[in-house]
């Protein structure tokens, strides 16, 4: 089972600026990795999710993340932030025994 | 496809009542967790279950039970609500890992509970 961090609660951008989101993990095994966006008083959907093949794995509403295995990281990006996207990111990892175990999350705020 | 439903979506509760949540999915998925979200803890999962007839405990699983007895339906019951348990509550399905490989959970729109 692997631990999944993200660096920062809070993100703050502007309108049409780069979406930087940092999720790193821990696991000797290739990992399965998600990323979940939730909205406000909604429940979570799947923006993207990495199991094998290409490290760089493309989403929905533009976003996507790379997966290095060297950095052991996960960061979802976003090259022009949209007011729409103002919600909370959650990026996940398997959790062993069908599991998965989720990051504490980040918000990320769109300033017009 | 209705997805995953949760019902209901409000409740409030005085200490020591009892209360079941109930979690519908019509995707015939193997898998449903039940998950707690708190302010700055993310999504701790209670418990989950693998198939009907089957559950286990999860991270927080205390105060909590769970049945399966439909593959569709999974029950989070509370027996004596505490206002540590005052949290919004998650449903999530899925398919069984094919080969090894996770498949993502479908969320439910959430239970939002508070324990006086």
């Amino acid at each position: 089972a692997q631990s999944v961090t993200q660096l920062g609660s809070h993100v703050s951008v502007s309108e049409g600026a780069l979406v930087l989101l940092r999720c790193n993990y821990s696991s000797s095994v290739p990992p399965y990795l998600f990323w979940y966006v939730q909205y406000p008083n909604q429940g979570l959907q799947l923006l993207l999710k990495y199991t094998t093949g290409a490290t760089l794995v493309k989403g929905i509403n533009g976003f996507e993340a790379e997966f290095k295995k060297s950095e052991t990281s996960f960061h979802l990006t976003k090259p022009s932030a949209h007011m729409s996207d103002a919600a909370e990111y959650f990026c996940a990892g398997e959790g062993g025994s069908e599991k998965l175990v989720f990051g504490k999350g980040t918000k990320l705020t769109v300033n017009p | 496809n209705a997805g995953v439903t949760q019902t209901p979506k409000f409740r409030v509760l005085k200490t020591g009542q009892s209360m079941t949540l109930l979690c519908a999915q019509d995707m015939n998925h193997e898998y449903m967790y039940w998950y707690r979200q708190d302010p700055g803890m993310g999504l701790r999962l209670i418990h989950y279950s693998v198939g009907e007839g089957t559950t286990a405990k999860g991270e927080v699983p205390d105060g909590y039970n769970v049945s399966r007895l439909k593959k569709q339906n999974f029950l989070l019951g509370l027996e004596s609500a505490a206002p540590s348990q005052t949290s919004v509550y998650f449903c999530a399905s899925s398919y069984s890992p094919l080969r090894g490989v996770y498949n993502e959970q479908f969320f439910g729109p959430g239970t939002r509970l508070t324990v006086l």
